[in-house]
C-alpha cells in the first residue's frame, strides 16, 4: 500500500523569496518519488524524480527537492520564487520496479505575489 | 514532435450516452495510463496498460472501460455517463513500465456531463 500527503494545500510567497512544498509519503516497498506542475488549462510536467540514487535530487526551473527516509518526506524547495513559478504541484509516489499503480497527492496551490 | 493527443478538449453530454475519449501517443511507449481530475482531490488513476493487450484498474474504474489493441491508442469509454463523471481527463504514457518512468501528459478533456 502506499500514499501520499501534500501537507498544505496552498502556498503563498513573494517573488524573490524562497519555495517550500511539502510531501510527505507511505510506502510498504521501496517508493520513486516525483514532482510535477501544472499551470492552469495546462496538462502535467514532470519537475523532478527521486529513484534510489542521488537523495538529492535537482531538477528543472532551479527546483530541487530531497529525498528524507527517516522522515518519510520529500520536499519541494526553491530559492527565489518567479512570477512564472504560480502553478498547481502534485507530488507522486510509485512503486519502484513497477508502474502497476502512481498515487497522487491532493496538489498544493503556489501563488506568487509582487 | 513527441506528445499524447487527446480528443476532445471539451464535451458537454448527457446522461447516459455513450461517449469515447480518445487518446493516442507516437512515442512507442509501452505504459499508458487514465486519470481523473477533481478540486481537491488531486489526480486518481482510472485505469492503466503495461502494454498492448494488458490493462488493468486503477483506484477508480467504475463506469469506465478502456482497451489497448493498439500500442499507440488507449481510448477511455464511458458506456453510461453520470453527473458524477463530470470531471477533466488525462491520459498518460511511459516508456516502460517500470514505475520510474517520467509521464508525457495529454492537455485534458473537461468532461460534462448533465
Amino acid at each position: 500500500a502506499q500514499s501520499v500527503t501534500q501537507l498544505d494545500s496552498h502556498v503563498s510567497v513573494s517573488e524573490g523569496t524562497p519555495v517550500l512544498l511539502r510531501c510527505n509519503y507511505s510506502s510498504s516497498y521501496s517508493p520513486s518519488l516525483f514532482w510535477y506542475v501544472q499551470h492552469p488549462n495546462k496538462g502535467l510536467q514532470l519537475l523532478l524524480k527521486y529513484t534510489s540514487a542521488a537523495t538529492l535530487v535537482k531538477g528543472i526551473n532551479g527546483f530541487e527537492a530531497e529525498f528524507k527516509k527517516s522522515e518519510t518526506s520529500f520536499h519541494l524547495t526553491k530559492p527565489s520564487a518567479h512570477m512564472s513559478d504560480a502553478a498547481e504541484y502534485f507530488c507522486v509516489v510509485s512503486r519502484a520496479g513497477t508502474a502497476s499503480k502512481l498515487t497522487f497527492g491532493t496538489g498544493t496551490r503556489l501563488q506568487v505575489t509582487l | 514532435e513527441a506528445q499524447v493527443t487527446q480528443n476532445p478538449r471539451y464535451l458537454i453530454t448527457v446522461t447516459g450516452k455513450k461517449l469515447t475519449v480518445t487518446c493516442s501517443q507516437n512515442m512507442n511507449h509501452e505504459y499508458m495510463s487514465w486519470y481523473r481530475q477533481d478540486p481537491g482531490l488531486g489526480l486518481r488513476q482510472i485505469y492503466y496498460s503495461m502494454n498492448v493487450e494488458v490493462t488493468d484498474k486503477g483506484d477508480v474504474p467504475e463506469g469506465y472501460k478502456v482497451s489497448r489493441k493498439e500500442k499507440r491508442n488507449f481510448p477511455l469509454i464511458l458506456e453510461s455517463p453520470s453527473p458524477n463523471q463530470t470531471s477533466l481527463y488525462f491520459c498518460a504514457s511511459s516508456p516502460r513500465a517500470t514505475g520510474s518512468e517520467k509521464l508525457f501528459f495529454g492537455s485534458g478533456t473537461q468532461l460534462s456531463v448533465l
